[in-house]
């Protein structure tokens, strides 16, 4: 149990345009996701925190109108990164949470973006 | 400030060639310590949680101890399907289940 997916496992775009992700809890009900972005050879940076039916909350420096989080349901949470630039290309993992006061996070397996 | 620091941040080892991981901390309030095991190009794989200093856990050749400043993963006589980079991360005592995780450790193990 626990399983968490992520699509599309890897994108390319062209400059200026917008990219959505799907990060979905496949036998779970997740009150709460978690978005990372992870550059090469560094670790996971939490960009913001969602949970369903409510707005997301948003680390210290990540723009909030420029990576737009959406939790309309307790299995799906989807990432869009509009008006993508090149330094937006990364690897962009989600994580869920069965509720607010849950220790575990079960992991997807990641999006690599890549912004041409 | 809170502070999560790993080291090494390469190591190489032989098979069976045992060795430990570091983490060391600064937090203000700590609400449990996980390890993860990431593969490249794949997300974080849950190892272990440890919630107080002196307690342990073991999974195969893995086993996490935890003291106040740090916690160890120790590996037993490795082997080369144990190549990963391994992710100390911790959940602290404000920001609801928010995780903050260290640099991670390269682990390389060779036949």
């Amino acid at each position: 149990g626990a399983v968490v997916s992520q699509h599309p496992s890897w994108v390319i775009c062209k400059s200026g345009t917008s990219v959505k992700i799907e990060c979905r809890s496949l036998d779970f009900q997740a009150t709460t996701m978690f978005w990372y972005r992870q550059f090469p050879k560094q670790s996971l940076m939490l960009m913001a925190t969602s949970n369903e039916g409510s707005k997301a909350t948003y680390e210290q420096g990540v723009e909030k109108d420029k990576f737009l989080i959406n939790h309309a349901s307790l299995t799906l949470s989807t990432l869009t990164v509009t008006s993508a630039h090149p330094e937006d290309s990364s690897f962009y993992i989600c994580s869920a949470a069965r509720d607010r006061n849950s220790y575990e996070q079960y992991f997807g397996p990641g999006t690599r973006l890549t912004v041409t | 400030e809170d502070q999560v620091t790993q080291s090494p941040e390469a190591l190489r080892l032989q098979e069976g060639e045992s060795s430990s991981l570091n983490c060391s901390y600064t937090v203000s309030g700590l609400r449990g310590l996980f390890w993860y095991r990431q593969d490249p190009g794949k997300g974080p794989e849950f190892l272990f949680t440890l919630y107080s200093a002196g307690e342990e856990k073991e999974k195969e050749r893995l086993k996490a101890t935890l003291t106040k400043k740090e916690s160890f993963l120790h590996i037993t006589a490795p082997k080369p399907e144990d190549s990963a980079t391994y992710l100390c991360a911790l959940r602290m005592n404000t920001g609801f289940q928010k995780l903050v995780f260290g640099t991670g450790t390269r682990l390389l193990v060779s036949p």
